[in-house]
């Protein structure tokens, strides 16, 4: 098993550029996740996907959208980059919502200039 | 805000010490969990307790939960070089159902 899966590993976008990240798991999860790492601040949940059909916003979701194409795919998608996404970008899955651990994939660093 | 907050925020210890980490939480959660993160890497899940739960072991990990100060910490024994990592609270809100909350970290260096 791969298990979480993450496109591309590293990035550099200019201002008002656009851009999908794309995450793909392979252990049947019902739940899929997008957080953001920045210095210091620990994880920010950007959207998630309770389950195959639902997605709902987290906590830093301006300036994003995403897809849960399916169950395996959960896609995020910067329509207009700001410097302000320079960031890691992290996508998690797991099993159910909520009780259950999460798997994180490597990562995305993007770089917006 | 962050839900969890960790204390301290780093610590360098000599190897073959302990390691103690500490995470404070604001709201009623259902579980708490601990993830590792090396450096430029995705984080690993190392340990979940429930919060009817009060101290749980795997390996040279030791957690314990304090529902009524809203408190956990992680211990790490005979620590090794491996060990350099930071480490992460995860807490499940009851408020929240579908998401967990993670806190800013720690940064634990193992000095050989």
């Amino acid at each position: 098993n791969a298990g979480v899966t993450q496109t591309p590993k590293f990035q550099v976008l200019k201002t008002g550029q656009s851009m999908t990240l794309q995450c793909a798991q392979d252990m049947n999860h019902n739940s899929m996740y997008w957080y953001r790492q920045d210095p210091g601040m620990g994880l920010r949940l950007i959207y998630y996907s309770a389950s195959e059909g639902t997605t709902d916003k987290g906590e830093v979701p301006n300036g994003y959208n995403v897809s849960r194409l399916n169950k395996r795919e959960f896609s995020l998608r910067l329509e207009s980059a700001a410097p302000s996404q320079t960031s890691v970008y992290f996508c998690a899955s797991t099993l159910d919502r909520g009780t259950y651990e999460q798997y994180f994939g490597p990562g995305t660093r993007l770089t917006v200039t | 805000s962050q839900q969890g907050e960790e204390d301290p925020q780093a610590l360098s210890i000599q190897e073959g010490e302990n390691a103690t980490m500490n995470c404070s939480y604001k709201t009623s959660i259902n579980n708490l969990q601990w993830y590792r993160q090396n450096s430029g890497r995705g984080l690993v899940h190392l340990i979940l307790i429930r919060s009817n739960e009060r101290e749980k072991h795997s390996g040279r990990l030791r957690v314990t939960l304090d529902t009524s100060k809203k408190s956990s910490s992680l211990l790490i024994t005979a620590s090794r070089a491996a060990d350099t990592a930071s480490y992460f609270c995860a807490t499940d809100p009851r408020s929240s159902a579908s998401k967990i909350i993670f806190g800013s970290g720690t940064r634990l260096s193992i000095r050989p």
